[in-house]
């Protein structure tokens, strides 16, 4: 069935350290969603690519959706001890009725 | 806050019983998902509303079912309990949810435990 791959599963880095997760989907996806879990905490969206190529940023995150729209990224500069959590990339399954999540890459920050 | 509230926070129970999860959307939101999310799983898709009607079903098994009442809050029914159904139960909710680029919000789940 349909997947969506994210490596890696853990990151630990230094503050002020850069931070990069990847996804990779088994089939190529109309959009891809990235949310952050803080531990204890429920996702929250983040920001949603759509378009081939797409490229977006918000504050110290970049996000990068791949030319065959089966890939995407997430890249933190400079990392903070507020950026730990789990990130999650999800893309809308082949009948379009359904998110299919990655397992996420936890990252913790050591200052 | 997103906006989305859960019923109970945690619950702890045994083999074989019954729980009933709650979930209230966010004030105009029509759709309500269901997710489980466990350690070596993840965030598994279970099960969505919209407007009172079933949507879209993923991997959610027989011995759970879902509803969505005309007041657009929705109950998850878990029965026979297993171990392995010990997980974080998150409900979202979105706008539409017929549009792919519905944004879902979630709620801060339930922890459910069976002893």
């Amino acid at each position: 069935g349909q997947q969506v791959m994210q490596i890696p599963q853990y990151q630990h880095v230094q503050e002020g350290e850069d931070f990069t997760t990847y996804c990779n989907s088994s089939t190529t996806l109309s959009n891809i969603q990235w949310y952050k879990q803080r531990p204890g905490g429920h996702p929250v969206f983040l920001i949603q690519l759509v378009k081939s190529g797409e490229v977006k940023k918000q504050k110290r995150l970049t996000f990068q959706f791949g030319e065959a729209k089966k890939n995407s990224s997430l890249h933190i500069t400079a990392t903070q001890t507020t950026d730990v959590g789990t990130y999650f990339c999800a893309g809308l399954n082949q009948a379009g009725t359904a998110l299919i999540f990655g397992k996420g890459t936890t990252l913790s920050v050591s200052s | 806050d997103s906006g989305v509230t859960q019923t109970p926070k945690h619950l702890i129970t045994a083999t074989g019983q019954r729980v009933t999860l709650r979930c209230s959307p966010r004030s105009g939101d029509l759709s309500v998902y269901w997710y489980q999310q466990s350690l070596d799983q993840g965030l598994q898709f279970l099960i969505q509303y919209y407007n009172g009607e079933e949507r879209a079903k993923g991997n959610i098994l027989e011995r759970f079912s879902a509803q969505q009442f005309p007041d657009l809050h929705s109950e998850l029914n878990l029965s026979s309990l297993e171990l392995g159904d010990s997980a974080l139960y998150f409900c979202a909710s979105s706008v539409e949810g017929q549009r792919s680029t519905d944004t879902q919000y979630f709620g801060p789940g339930t922890r459910l435990t069976v002893l």
